[in-house]
């Protein structure tokens, strides 16, 4: 059931630049989507999230884009940090659906 | 406000012997309660999840059950252990309202030998 696809399972980017993790989906009734961070030996914490009625949402350092038509959805994270190495999840959502699958993630490894 | 608590922490279990997995939150009435494992190097499989008590939704055919006795309490279960077994299982909860997000516990690092 390859519903949920994050193509790139690891990511290596410098400090400071811009970290840019992609998800794809199938199901075109998913229409919330969520993104979850995870370090090792930890549940995965939730990091932000975007509503299929917009294109963009903005966290902070974090930012979620939407394309619908191409079923795809991207985290920005800038600058990037340390601390942000983990593995990154994409989990599409959709009403009155109470299953919840998660892509199989990305990890992002930011280099000092 | 609300906690998920899962233990254990670690377990190393014999090929064949049973398992009980126990999660419980508080904090919060009727919430949505899921089973995950990660395996080595996997993604997060959904092998069970709940919407109130004594409902169960399995995802994954295989020798694993679950039950949530209590409104707040899932129970991860096995009669007999396969080496395949093996992973990370995490316990999480939702609202129950359309979009929640998950909150997940710690983790229960199975070991099946």
């Amino acid at each position: 059931d390859q519903q949920v696809k994050q193509n790139s399972p690891s990511l290596s980017v410098q400090e400071g630049r811009i970290s840019i993790l992609n998800c794809d989906y199938t199901n075109s009734m998913f229409d919330y989507f969520l993104w979850y961070k995870k370090y090792p030996a930890e549940g995965p914490t939730f990091l932000i999230s975007i509503s299929s009625i917009k294109d963009k949402n903005e966290d902070g350092r974090f930012t979620v884009f939407l394309n619908k038509s191409a079923k795809h959805l991207s985290l920005h994270i800038v600058p990037s940090q340390p601390g942000d190495s983990a593995v990154y999840f994409c989990a599409p959502m959709k009403t009155s659906y109470d299953k919840v699958i998660f892509g199989p993630g990305t990890s992002l490894s930011v280099i000092p | 406000s609300q906690t998920i608590h899962q233990w254990p922490a670690t377990l190393v279990q014999p090929v064949g012997s049973p398992l009980s997995l126990e999660c419980t939150v508080e904090g919060t009435s009727n919430p949505n309660l899921y089973w995950y494992r990660q395996a080595a190097g996997r993604g997060l499989q959904l092998l069970f999840y709940s919407v109130g008590i004594g409902q169960i939704s399995s995802e994954v055919p295989q020798n694993l059950s679950a039950s949530r006795p209590q409104d707040r309490q899932f129970i991860l279960s096995s009669k007999k252990l396969l080496l395949s077994d093996s992973g990370f299982y995490l316990c999480a909860w939702s609202g129950g309202r359309p979009y929640s997000p998950l909150h997940f516990g710690n983790g229960t690092r199975l070991t099946v030998t």
